[in-house]
């Protein structure tokens, strides 16, 4: 499976924008980058996902570099209903056998905002 | 509005005893997931449907069962074989490939 790399947290004022980075150096040409968040004690909600080109969303941006190597969620103004565990996941773009559809969560980033 | 339900929010288990976590959606989607997370994890997958009567066994499908009888319901069984079943317990569903929509989980623990 591809795997993503994540900072452990981050913190921000809020407010202010907010760059949360991804790794993804092993990602496949058939892979989409998938972003969700997770607030306490609830499931995590689907924030933006991209193939190749940048994409925008009224939640957030995404920028993906030109070898798809890394991304980084853009918050534009962090508020405090933004605090929560950010992952970035990678999924196949279509179904491709037994396991395909599975997403492989890791620990995320813990992003904190400070009023 | 269009949702997943997971139902009961929190719930108790007994030594020795079987325990159904229930999930339902009226998102018309194929695809359902059942997925477990510990304290400061992340999430960890149980097992998956992609169509009605067919599942398939996901990283940690032990002491677990399920049944896809509808394309609306997912149930998740939680076995006294599972010797460790406390945990949170999210129930998620998607159209193929696309991103997954989840329920609020249920809470598991340990009388």
């Amino acid at each position: 499976d591809a795997k993503t790399t994540q900072p452990n947290s981050m913190e921000s004022n809020e407010e202010e924008p907010v760059h949360l980075p991804c790794n993804h150096s092993t990602i496949s040409e058939t892979d989409y980058i998938h972003w969700y968040r997770q607030l306490p004690s609830q499931g995590p909600e689907y924030v933006i996902h991209g193939l190749t080109s940048n994409v925008n969303n009224r939640m957030a941006s995404l920028a993906i570099a030109e070898d798809r190597k890394s991304s980084t969620l853009i918050l534009h103004r962090a508020t405090l209903r933004d605090a929560a565990v950010y992952y970035c996941i990678l999924s196949p773009i279509a179904y491709s056998g037994a396991g395909s559809y599975q997403l492989t969560f890791g620990k995320g980033t813990k992003l904190s905002v400070i009023p | 509005d269009g949702g997943i339900t997971q139902s009961p929010k929190y719930l108790f288990r007994k030594e020795g005893q079987n325990v159904t976590l229930s999930c339902e959606q009226n998102l018309n989607h194929d695809a359902m997931y059942w997925y477990r997370q510990d304290p400061g994890q992340g999430l960890r997958l149980i097992y998956y449907s992609q169509i009605v009567n067919d599942f398939q066994k996901g990283d940690i499908a032990e002491g677990y069962s399920v049944s896809r009888e509808k394309k609306e319901s997912f149930p998740l069984t939680v076995t006294s074989a599972q010797k460790n079943p406390t945990a949170f317990y999210l129930c998620a569903s998607s159209i193929s490939a696309q991103p997954q929509h989840f329920g609020d989980g249920t809470r598991l623990s340990i009388l």
